[in-house]
């Protein structure tokens, strides 16, 4: 069994302020996992993803997330807001191996403030 | 065309009729996948197709018939649907094996309103 839970359904930054959204995950075997990102009237994007080569993982638009084992965490940050990263952000995990249902948090909504 | 492509984008349907919606994938993906994104609830998965066969079926009403003809293609057959049905259908495909870590490739999803 695996779950996602993402803290926050609405998050508000100034521009140029720090981003951080939240994700604890749950996975019974080694999991895979993600962060999509959705903008508005489109599908999910794959901002990036982790597969157990290494835990600072980066993706696109200056996007990072570590993963913590520990923690059971998976947190997406960026050091720096712009505009148009408003948009709402999923966090997905997934077992390893084979066919693997993916199951996705509920999302949070980012709103960036000029 | 590249990705995953979805027709139509906007779709307006009575509670009587009956309609389609159509997904064509180019990236040579074995699995793909029907998911319903309504407002304010998490995204839910509906159908998985992986190597033309049916895996998943999470208890979707029979007013929804997905049909995948082949590993490009995947439709999602819509019949005497209720109001509560509108919502954003979405399609995915993603490339499942061992050697793959098996994220999905969206298309930009289907806006489904039932009147």
């Amino acid at each position: 069994a695996q779950s996602v839970t993402q803290l926050g359904s609405h998050v508000s930054v100034s521009e140029g302020a720090l981003v951080l959204l939240r994700c604890n995950y749950s996975s019974s075997v080694p999991p895979y996992l993600f962060w999509y990102v959705q903008y508005p009237n489109q599908g999910l994007q794959l901002l990036l993803k982790y597969t157990s080569a290494a835990t600072l993982v980066k993706g696109i638009n200056g996007f990072e997330a570590e993963f913590k084992k520990s923690e059971t965490s998976f947190h997406l940050t960026k050091p720096s807001a712009h505009m148009s990263d408003a948009a709402e952000y999923f966090c997905a995990v997934r077992g390893s191996g084979g066919y693997q249902k993916v199951t996705f948090g509920t999302g949070t909504k980012l709103q960036v403030i000029p | 065309e590249t990705g995953v492509t979805q027709t139509p984008r906007h779709l307006v349907m009575g509670m009587t009729n009956k309609k389609s919606l159509k997904c064509e994938q180019h990236l040579g993906h074995n699995a793909m996948y029907w998911y319903k994104q309504s407002a304010k609830k998490p995204l839910e998965l509906m159908f998985v197709y992986s190597l033309e066969e049916r895996v998943e079926n999470n208890s979707v009403p029979s007013r929804f018939s997905p049909e995948c003809p082949n590993s490009s293609h995947l439709f999602l057959h819509l019949h005497t649907l209720q109001p509560e049905d509108s919502a954003l259908y979405l399609c995915a495909s993603s490339q499942d094996s061992n050697q793959y870590t098996g994220e999905l490739f969206f298309g930009e999803g289907s806006r489904l309103t039932v009147l």
